[in-house]
C-alpha cells in the first residue's frame, strides 16, 4: 500500500524558515518523479514544485522561486521543501504527492494528508 | 490565478447527471498535454479521479467520465449520489509556463 506522511508543518513567523519532510513507502521511491501540491485555508489546489526520480530536472511555481528548494533522498525513500523568507501568503496545507508519469503530463496518483504550515507574527 | 477555468459550483438531484468544464489555452490543454480530475471529499486529501483525459484508477465507479476536445475538458457524473458532495479540481501541464497547474475547483452539491 503506497503511504506517503508529511511532517515538519506549524507556526512560524514572516521571514523565518521551515523545512518539510515526506516518508513514502509502499512503492519503488526513485522510479518516480514527487511534488509538493498545497492548499490555502478555503482556497484551491496550487503546485508548489516537482523534482524527478534523480533529481535532474526540478521545477517552481514562480510564487516560490527562490525562496523554496525541493529535494530528495532516495536511500531514505524521503522528499523535502525547504522554504526560506516565508510570507503570510505560504499559510497553507502542504501535501506531498506521487507523480504518474502518463503519456502526455504527469497526474498525482496518491497523495499524502498534508502537513499546515501558518506564517504569522 | 489559475490558468485553468472551472465553474465554482454545479448541484443536481440524486440520480442526475452533472457536468464541471474545465476550460484551458492553447498552451496546456490545446497543446495536447493530458487533463487529470481530482475529488477532495470535504477535510481530506484530493484523490485521484480521472487521469489521462478519460481513465479511471482501479475503485472508482464508471459514473464518473472525463473528455477532452481543444482546449476544454469536462468531468461528467451520471447517477449522482450524496457521497459525490466534494470539490474536484481539473489539472494539466502548461508549457509556456512550464509549469503544473490546476482549474479553479467546482463544488458539486447534491439537492
Amino acid at each position: 500500500e503506497v503511504q506517503l506522511v508529511e511532517s515538519g508543518g506549524g507556526l512560524v513567523q514572516p521571514g523565518r524558515s521551515l523545512r518539510l519532510s515526506c516518508a513514502a513507502s509502499g512503492f519503488t521511491f526513485d522510479d518516480y518523479a514527487m511534488h509538493w501540491v498545497r492548499q490555502a485555508p478555503g482556497k484551491g489546489l496550487e503546485w508548489v514544485s516537482g523534482v524527478s526520480w534523480n533529481s535532474g530536472n526540478i521545477g517552481y511555481a514562480d510564487s516560490v522561486k527562490g525562496r523554496f528548494t525541493i529535494s530528495r533522498d532516495n536511500a531514505k525513500n524521503s522528499l523535502y521543501l525547504q522554504m526560506n523568507s516565508l510570507r503570510a501568503e505560504d499559510t497553507a496545507l502542504f501535501y506531498c504527492a506521487k507523480a504518474d508519469p502518463g503519456s502526455s503530463g504527469s497526474s498525482f496518483d496518491y497523495w499524502g494528508q498534508g502537513t499546515l504550515v501558518t506564517v504569522s507574527s | 490565478q489559475s490558468v485553468l477555468t472551472q465553474p465554482p459550483s454545479v448541484s443536481g438531484a440524486p440520480g442526475q447527471r452533472v457536468t464541471i468544464s474545465c476550460t484551458g489555452s492553447s498552451s496546456n490543454i490545446g497543446a495536447g498535454y493530458d487533463v487529470h480530475w481530482y475529488q477532495q471529499l470535504p477535510g481530506t486529501a484530493p484523490k485521484l479521479l480521472i487521469y489521462g483525459n478519460n481513465n479511471r484508477p482501479s475503485g472508482v465507479p464508471d459514473r464518473f467520465s472525463g473528455s477532452k476536445s481543444g482546449t476544454s475538458a469536462s468531468l461528467a457524473i451520471t447517477g449522482l449520489q450524496a457521497e459525490d458532495e466534494a470539490d474536484y479540481y481539473c489539472q494539466s501541464y502548461d508549457s509556456s509556463l512550464s509549469v503544473y497547474v490546476f482549474g479553479t475547483g467546482t463544488k458539486v452539491t447534491v439537492l
